[in-house]
């Protein structure tokens, strides 16, 4: 089945720097790669995502990019922000009726 | 807006007991899921449906059931608790394999 790797587990950045959070997948045919932002004690919640027909998807302070050769895709916040803080997670999806694998999360604290 | 409702915020529950936590989604999604959360393991899938009075196992599907009556509401079933299933529940509903996860806000089981 589908392994995914997320890299750091832990981020510390100052407001107004970038942060940029990697995660790995073992299937080639992963089609939809998720990201999901969960704030303390809170649902997680989908920030943005992108499928394997497309190498990067911007939405204002938030990017990912996807390089299906390498088999890895990375979320990038620009401009943090205190209320960036929070756990991030990826994940992927397989072929056919494979459902979401997610990566174990990052926590990312942004000091003011 | 999507809104997936778990029955409990917190629940706590004596080892031996059955124990069954709710979820019910109002967008009419094809498929929910139930993961558990323990820190820094990400989201683990227990159980997962694509259809009415259908289940099939996620990755850690012992000691679990489920049950799916009806398209909106799927229960997840602790036959037996015992003190390792202490953790934070979530439930997840989306229209298609290919669509994003809805979450509910969880429910922390404590079994003592």
């Amino acid at each position: 089945g589908e392994n995914v790797e997320q890299h750091p587990s832990t981020l510390s950045v100052q407001e107004g720097d970038s942060a940029v959070i990697k995660c790995t997948y073992s299937d080639s045919a992963s089609n939809y790669f998720p990201w999901y932002k969960q704030e303390l004690g809170k649902r997680p919640q989908l920030i943005i995502d992108i499928r394997s027909n497309v190498g990067e998807k911007k939405d204002q302070r938030i990017a990912v990019t996807l390089n299906k050769t390498a088999k890895h895709f990375s979320l990038h916040i620009t401009e943090t922000q205190p209320e960036d803080s929070a756990v991030y997670f990826c994940a992927a999806k397989g072929s056919g009726y494979s459902t979401l694998t997610f990566g174990k999360g990052t926590m990312l604290l942004v000091s003011p | 807006d999507v809104k997936v409702t778990q029955s409990s915020r917190y629940l706590v529950k004596r080892t031996g007991e059955k124990v069954f936590l709710e979820c019910v989604q109002d967008m009419d999604h094809e498929n929910m899921f139930w993961y558990r959360q323990d820190p820094g393991l990400g989201l683990r899938l227990i159980y997962f449906s694509y259809d009415v009075k259908m289940k099939e196992k996620g990755d850690i599907p012992e000691g679990y059931s489920v049950s799916r009556e009806k398209k909106e509401r799927f229960s997840l079933i602790l036959e037996s608790a015992s003190t390792n299933q202490t953790s934070m529940y979530l439930c997840a509903s989306s229209p298609h394999s290919n669509q994003p996860q809805h979450f509910g806000d969880g429910t922390r089981l404590s079994i003592l």
